[in-house]
């Protein structure tokens, strides 16, 4: 199976400040990645969509300049949660998509998430 | 706007019983379906996944089919166990990214 990896697993931050998110496919090459949240005891709710090279596609709902997401690489793509407040605490999940691949070619493959927890 | 359902929301079973857990989505126009299981502060383990194109797909002791005209999917789990015990989260995939019903919390209880 595809594996994706994110860095931290758990953050803890004051409010204010910034926090980034890495989310790395490490053994296919994913075009395009996905941002997810989730609340306690509640669904993953996509929050953007990442291309490769080009700007994210955020979900109605969701700030832009407040959940910067950056996808430089086929295999790299970052959230930066930019002065963050204590309603921001939640558990970040991103998702990559194998360009190739028969069958499962559009299979997601999930990370095991970051924990935010902003005091 | 494809919406996925989950039923029931929680359920506890004795040890050794077999279950169903229920899935249902309002576009049928999906390429697939996944189950998911995901433990208290962890991410996600997908389970079984379904083409558009199949009817089911088995792993050990679990079995998922799919109806995609009718827009629903069963999780089926034979001789549960309390290591089973986790949210199980379904999934369906058409033109947007994958989009997860609210989970179905099964308490296995030894």
């Amino acid at each position: 199976g595809a594996v994706v990896s994110q860095h931290p697993s758990r953050v803890i931050c004051k409010s204010g400040t910034s926090v980034k998110i890495e989310c790395r496919s490490l053994d296919f090459q994913a075009t395009t990645m996905f941002w997810y949240r989730q609340f306690p005891k509640q669904s993953l709710m996509l929050m953007a969509t990442s291309n490769e090279g080009s700007k994210a596609t955020y979900e109605q709902g969701v700030e832009k300049d407040k959940f910067l997401i950056n996808h430089a690489s086929l295999t790299l793509s970052t959230l930066t949660v930019t002065s963050a407040h204590p309603e921001d605490s939640s558990f970040y999940i991103c998702s990559a998509r194998r360009t190739s691949g028969s069958g499962a070619y559009n299979e997601q493959f999930f990370g095991p998430g970051t924990r935010l927890t902003v005091l | 706007k494809q919406e996925v359902t989950q039923i029931p929301a929680a359920l506890s079973v004795p040890e050794g019983e077999n279950l169903v857990l229920n899935c249902s989505f309002t576009d049928s126009a999906i390429y697939n379906l996944q189950w998911f299981r995901q433990d208290p502060g962890k991410g996600l383990t997908s389970l079984l996944l379904i083409q558009s194109s199949q009817r089911e797909q088995t792993s050990g002791r679990l079995n998922a089919s799919l109806d995609k005209s009718s827009g629903r999917s069963t999780l089926y789990i034979a001789a549960s166990q309390p290591g089973d015990s986790a949210t199980y989260l379904c999934a369906v995939k058409g033109h947007t990214p994958l989009v997860f019903g609210k989970g179905t919390r099964l308490s296995v209880i030894a």
